[in-house]
């Protein structure tokens, strides 16, 4: 069976702050991650993967297998990173399981 | 992104109504998936399809049943609504890994 844990329902920071988004997962075989993030009255869009190591709007998410994690990362917050965020994971079959969610607040 | 689109985007039913969701695609993918997304929660796969002949159920598709219509349309039905089906819905399409979304549909159900 596959499930992602993100322990933080509710994440709050200044601008200009560090900001990390937990993700912890459990998975028999290779996963592939996924982070999505949903801003205000729009529809789910893909933030990074993490097969492609890519930094997506100064994100950075690295797969720890030994940890079992995948960990979102940006080293200054601003207010248009106020949104929901979903980590995600694809086994196999192609489905994605998806974490509860964590909701982040950037202050001014 | 109107490669995926959701009808209708709000609806307010009773209990027992039925009910169905349409969702399309112009993305060409084969592979669809409808989701609930409750607080709390987070998206929950309800059933999913990766071909016109092939529907299965995902983890919780009980009072809700599907219809692939055509590569590019997927149905989700609600025979007889009750109220803790209300929530916002999303259908997805993916090719390779990343899937895409749809705008989501607003159920609620008196």
């Amino acid at each position: 069976a596959q499930r992602v844990t993100q322990p933080e329902k509710l994440l709050s920071v200044f601008k200009g702050a560090p900001v990390e988004l937990k993700c912890n997962y459990s998975y028999s075989g290779s996963p592939e991650l996924f982070w999505y993030v949903q801003y205000s009255r729009q529809r789910l869009q893909l933030l990074l993967r993490h097969i492609s190591r890519e930094s997506i709007k100064g994100f950075t998410a690295d797969l720890n297998k030994g940890e079992t994690s995948f960990h979102l990362k940006k080293p200054f917050a601003q207010e248009e990173d106020s949104a929901m965020y979903y980590c995600a994971l694809s086994g196999s079959d192609y489905k994605l399981s998806f974490g509860a969610g964590t909701t982040v607040t950037v202050r001014a | 992104d109107a490669d995926v689109t959701q009808t209708p985007r709000n609806r307010i039913t009773k209990t027992g109504k039925r009910i169905m969701l349409e969702c399309s695609q112009t993305k060409g993918h084969d592979r669809m998936y409808w989701y609930r997304q409750d607080p709390g929660l987070g998206l929950r796969l309800i059933y999913y399809s990766f071909d016109v002949k092939d529907i299965n159920k995902g983890e919780i598709s009980d009072g809700y049943s599907v219809s692939r219509q055509a590569q590019a349309k997927f149905s989700l039905s609600l025979e007889s609504a009750i109220p803790n089906q209300t929530a916002l819905y999303f259908c997805a399409t993916s090719g390779r890994g990343e899937q895409f979304f749809g705008p989501g549909t607003r159920l609620t159900v008196l």
